[in-house]
């Protein structure tokens, strides 16, 4: 079966540059997550969608970063303005329940900001 | 503030010898996750612990929570080479979606 996807794989952006990156979960999850991870570090919560509610974003660093799931499947990760600081790998996991006991991972999206 | 640490950092270790990587973590939790992840890929799960004294096994590795120490184990027996990879504990709440993640052990398996 087809699992979590996330395009594009792979980013360049000059600094100051809008990005958008996009997330399909598996097909019928309720609940999905965002995570930014540094390079050599663990993921970090950026954001957490229950359907087409946002109810957690407080792991957004700042207003640049802007996430939306309108209709309750594909989401999709906005940055505005890329800062250096905003490079790295993009996670987003999906998951059946509405909490972090099962959650499957997407390929990530590697952001460069040059 | 929830904090997740996990030690050691980097892990080289022989086939066939046994080792234990720790993830010791800040406040009450009652979840405990650990991830694989290979370079360049995504993360995988590997075991999810619910409850204090909760151990879980799959093949040559082995989970355990000790919720009143605030840890949590990753035990490795026998190892091989295809085990190398980095291995992060995350550790959440049933109340909070939010899930704090560990630093990540990267473990080399070498003949």
């Amino acid at each position: 079966g087809a699992g979590v996807s996330q395009s594009p794989r792979y980013k360049v952006a000059k600094r100051g540059q809008d990005v958008a990156l996009r997330c399909d979960p598996i097909s019928g999850h309720v609940s999905l997550f965002w995570y930014q991870q540094a390079l050599g570090q663990g993921p970090e919560f950026l954001t957490y969608f229950q359907n087409e509610a946002q109810l957690d974003k407080s792991g957004l660093p700042s207003d640049r970063f802007f996430a939306e799931r309108p209709e309750g499947s594909v989401s999709t990760l906005k940055i505005q303005r890329t800062q250096q600081e905003d490079s790295a790998v993009y996670l987003c996991a999906s998951g059946p329940t509405g909490n972090t006991d099962t959650q499957y991972f997407g390929p990530g999206t590697r952001l460069t900001v040059l | 503030e929830l904090k997740v640490e996990q030690n050691p950092l980097f892990l080289s270790m022989q086939e066939g010898k046994n080792y234990t990587i720790y993830c010791n973590y800040s406040t009450t939790s009652d979840r405990l996750y650990w991830y694989r992840q290979d370079p360049g890929k995504s993360l995988e799960s590997l075991f999810v612990l619910l409850s204090n004294g909760a151990v879980k096994q799959e093949g040559r590795l082995m989970a355990s929570l000790d919720t009143k120490a605030r840890l949590s184990t990753l035990h490795i027996t026998a190892a091989v080479h295809d085990l190398s990879a980095t291995y992060f504990c995350a550790v959440g709440t049933w109340n909070n979606n939010d899930m704090r993640f560990g630093a990540g052990t990267r473990l080399t398996v070498k003949p």
